[in-house]
């Protein structure tokens, strides 16, 4: 059974701090590594998705670092505002592409 | 364009029902899964797609649950004789052609949100 850990599983950001949290995953079998944000209402939608050791991906004020080696990925949040508030979720792309999800980490930014 | 297309968008139904969950991918994707986010906890893989036929279909929980893809386009999921442990949010995604190594991003509808009463 393949474990994907996401922590905090919460996290209230006051606005315009910047905040990080991580997923982890198995080092071995690496394909690829996705994180997507899901409002409330709404599907979720892709951000990243990253397949090389020492990936950087920027997306606005929102950017992620891949380690492959050691199993771990960081997303960043720059200046959170308001409407950055959601729940990401990072996810383990394997073969065929089949996604196996973390249990997401819910931001909540106050203004 | 059109993004992928989930009906219907709430189900409430009585236990013991059958239920059938629609999704309409993308146009021109080929490859299409099933999740579902149950109460407290993350999203759960159910059947992937690869045109009508389904490579894999690990995630189905019992055998009370079943997909089909007919003209490698929409896709119905079946959840027979329903349960109370079945409400969850049903999710549908789909990736265009291309060798699925896992480094696709995948379009999600807004899902059905199932409730077993």
């Amino acid at each position: 059974i393949l474990n994907v850990e996401q922590s905090p599983q919460s996290l209230h950001v006051q606005e315009g701090d910047s905040t990080n949290f991580t997923c982890s995953f198995p080092s071995s079998n690496f394909y690829a590594l996705h994180w997507y944000r899901w409002e409330t209402a709404k599907s979720p939608e892709a951000l990243f998705v990253m397949t090389l050791n020492g990936d950087e991906k920027k997306k606005g004020r929102i950017s992620a670092t891949l380690n492959t080696k050691e199993g771990y990925s960081y997303l960043y949040i720059k200046g959170s505002q308001p409407e950055d508030s959601a729940t990401y979720l990072c996810a383990f792309g394997a073969a065929g592409n089949k996604l196996t999800f973390g249990g997401g980490t819910r931001v909540l930014v106050k203004p | 364009g059109a993004g992928v297309s989930q009906s219907p968008s709430n189900k409430v139904t009585e236990k013991g029902k059958d239920v059938e969950l629609r999704c309409d991918p993308i146009s021109g994707h080929t490859a299409l899964y099933w999740y579902r986010q149950s109460l407290g906890q993350g999203l759960e893989f159910l059947i992937y797609f690869q045109g009508n036929s389904a490579p894999d279909k690990s995630g189905l929980p019992s055998d009370r649950f079943s997909a089909e893809r007919t003209g490698g386009s929409v896709s119905t999921l079946t959840i027979q004789r329903t349960q109370q442990e079945d409400s969850a949010v049903y999710l549908c995604a789909s990736t265009p052609p291309g060798h699925p190594r896992g480094n696709q991003p995948q379009h999600f509808g807004d899902g059905t949100r199932l409730s077993i009463l």
